[in-house]
């Protein structure tokens, strides 16, 4: 059974300025995926960035990239330039590539971004 | 193309009533998913259809709980006779396969609150 864990609940920053959200899961397949969903007040479940685990280099969308750490089972979200716009719950979420539940996505608990003007 | 519809987007219901909790994936989706989100948690799988079938319905209650993807219309999930702790965010998703190389669209979600 795949395991995800977000550590910050809560967190803030200044419009502009540069957050990053951590994310550290647990899993014994070795071919998954990564993602970061964003849930705005109007609850919609939109994704942010995916990370497909086979490949090196960081995800990267506009002013959202990722660090992917695989040895260390970490994946954590940058967002750059922060707006208003991007006050939400973030949710970190991951989907095995194949086999029993590759259609399952298991999250994490979130964390809850503010972003302040 | 619309996007993933879920109807109603509010459902108040009293102990022991039935809800009924409607999804019209996107076009030229045939892969239906169910996820429910309790208070201050993520989201978490209950069920995966496709049309006319049941494929996993691991994550949800053994009582109380059915879902389906009928040949026409929407995905339904049905709760009957419903209680405190069923009150919770549903959502839907639907993807045009059911692998993990596609990205699944979720819908806007119904919140439940039973009274």
């Amino acid at each position: 059974a795949q395991t995800v864990t977000q550590s910050q609940p809560e967190m803030s920053v200044q419009e502009a300025e540069t957050v990053t959200l951590s994310c550290t899961y647990d899993t014994s397949e070795n071919n998954y995926y990564l993602f970061w969903y964003k849930q705005p007040p109007s609850r919609q479940m939109i994704l942010v960035i995916r990370q497909e685990a086979y490949k090196q280099q960081n995800a990267t969308e506009n002013r959202f990239s990722v660090n992917f750490q695989k040895a260390a089972k970490s994946f954590s979200l940058k967002i750059s330039d922060s707006q208003l716009g991007d006050t939400a719950m973030y949710f970190c979420a991951f989907i095995p590539y194949s086999g029993a539940g590759s259609y399952q996505l298991t999250f994490g608990k979130g964390t809850k971004l503010s972003v302040i003007p | 193309n619309a996007g993933v519809m879920q109807n109603p987007r509010h459902l108040v219901r009293r102990r022991g009533q039935e809800a009924r909790l409607r999804c019209s994936p996107m076009k030229g989706h045939s892969h239906v998913y169910w996820y429910r989100q309790l208070p201050e948690e993520g989201l978490k799988f209950m069920v995966y259809l496709q049309k006319e079938n049941i494929i996993d319905e691991s994550g949800m209650p053994k009582e109380r709980f059915s879902a389906e993807f009928p040949k026409e219309g929407p995905s339904i999930l049905r709760i009957q006779q419903v209680v405190r702790g069923d009150s919770a965010a549903y959502f839907c998703a639907s993807s045009p396969d059911g692998g993990g190389t596609t990205e699944a669209f979720f819908g806007q979600g119904t919140r439940l609150t039973v009274v």
